[in-house]
């Protein structure tokens, strides 16, 4: 596709379900980034890759929160055992490489109830 | 660590008025500033970017920011505001030893009256 994808748009889980976020990159893009964004606040960091290498998942908010792109193209963020405060829209982006535009997508709006 | 504040939180303008927006940032390196746009129920979109040169940029849609180095600043501006500027802007910076990150400001929501 044109830009970047992400899947599901919504979704709502019950605290202590699992729940797995997808991401489909600009194609070519080497660069993967996820972001978390809590109502009326800015984009924080989490975690960035560079084709398959995770370089830098120091943004994770605890150890709960996993994410891969084992062959270097779609991502997948994983939450176990969501909490209320994982509530958040997450935002994936890709650059074609280090250091240029990011493109974003229009994100997974995640509710835990 | 770098931070970017942004101090209005919520702007309302009549169309034609002139817009400006703060952005501040505290990093005392070399920065890569950046501001988006996220229209109601869009993704965030580039509006345009300072990498280096001129310190005055031009972005779509007529918004232009000016880098000032010596103020921690990159502050966004339109001469005149149309409706369909009504939407959300971030404020961003990359700092370069901080690999691709990119570090948001809180947003600041412009409300533009018809």
């Amino acid at each position: 596709g044109a830009g970047v994808s992400q899947s599901p748009r919504y979704k709502v889980a019950k605290r202590g379900q699992d729940v797995a976020l997808r991401c489909d990159p600009i194609s070519g893009h080497v660069s993967l980034f996820w972001y978390q964004q809590a109502l009326g606040q800015g984009p924080e960091f989490l975690t960035y890759f560079q084709n398959e290498a995770q370089l830098d998942k120091s943004g994770l908010p605890s150890d709960r929160f996993f994410a891969e792109r084992p062959e270097g193209s779609v991502s997948t963020l994983k939450i176990q055992r969501t909490q209320q405060e994982d509530s958040a829209v997450y935002l994936c982006a890709s650059c074609i490489r280090s250091n240029t535009e990011a493109f974003f997508g229009q994100g997974t709006r995640l509710t835990v109830v | 660590a770098q931070s970017v504040s942004q101090h209005n939180h919520h702007v309302i303008l009549s169309e034609a008025a002139s817009l400006e927006l703060g952005c501040n940032y505290s990093y005392g390196g070399t920065v890569n500033l950046f501001w988006y746009v996220q229209y109601p129920g869009q993704h965030l979109q580039l509006l345009l970017k300072y990498f280096s040169g001129d310190p005055l940029v031009k972005g779509i849609k007529g918004f232009e920011a000016e880098f000032i180095k010596s103020k921690f600043s990159f502050n966004l501006r339109k001469p005149s505001v149309q409706w369909s500027d009504t939407a959300e802007y971030f404020c961003a910076v990359n700092a370069n030893n901080a690999g691709n990150m990119l570090t948001f400001g809180g947003g600041t929501r412009l409300m533009v009256k018809p």
